[in-house]
């Protein structure tokens, strides 16, 4: 079946660094990807999506592309800041359009904590 | 106010007791879910609602039941909560035919004693 795989976290920088969260995903078909943030006492929140191979993803200095032959969807950010310190979750859906069901599978999660 | 509102936020129960988390929104979306989430597990899938009369189960639906009333509302009722059901419960909507971004609700968080 469909599964999402992330790199364990929590992952912790210092402000201004380079970001990456390693996401690598097994689906059959076409899927969209995503990934969603949740801030401290909230839910999730869409951060950026692909919806086919080699589209980029990006939103508040956050990018992803869709990578098919290497079934990734690695998130980055070039300079993170305190205000970025979240869990970041990578989903895969079943699909695109009106045959997609709207079901999510997500990974398991990784905390980052930017340090001032 | 938010679009995918939640209650209650925050719940502590006994073995053994009926609970029921209610989800309403107001974006108009026709499809409806809840998940649960689990420390080092992410999200799973309970149940999802496609419209009024169409509820189908996710992939941990045993022990946890829904209703939808309207298109607006979907609760999630627990007969008899035991103590590994103690998690946070999101409910989530999105609009049929898009690419699959859901809305999540702001959670609730359950514990069973």
């Amino acid at each position: 079946g469909n599964s999402v795989t992330q790199m364990e976290g929590p992952v912790t920088l210092s402000e201004e660094a380079f970001l990456t969260i390693n996401c690598t995903y097994t689906a059959t078909g076409y899927p969209s990807l995503f990934w969603y943030v949740q801030y401290p006492g909230e839910g999730l929140q869409l951060l950026l999506k692909a919806t086919k191979a080699d589209d980029k993803g990006s939103n508040k200095g956050f990018e992803a592309t869709y990578r098919k032959e290497t079934t990734s969807f690695h998130l980055e950010k070039g300079s993170v800041q305190v205000s970025d310190s979240a869990v970041y979750f990578c989903a895969l859906s079943d699909g695109y359009g009106s045959g997609n069901t709207g079901k999510l599978i997500f990974g398991q999660g990784t905390t980052l904590q930017v340090k001032p | 106010d938010a679009d995918v509102t939640q209650t209650p936020r925050n719940r502590i129960t006994k073995t053994g007791k009926r609970i029921m988390l209610e989800c309403s929104q107001t974006k108009g979306h026709d499809r409806m879910y809840w998940y649960r989430q689990d420390p080092g597990l992410g999200l799973r899938l309970i149940y999802y609602s496609f419209d009024v009369k169409d509820i189908n189960k996710g992939e941990i639906s045993d022990g946890y039941s829904v209703s939808r009333q309207a298109q607006a509302k979907f609760s999630l009722s627990l007969e008899s909560a035991i103590p590994n059901q103690t998690a946070f419960y999101f409910c989530a909507t999105s609009n049929t035919g898009n690419t699959g971004e859901l809305f999540f609700g702001e959670g609730s968080r359950l514990t069973v004693l």
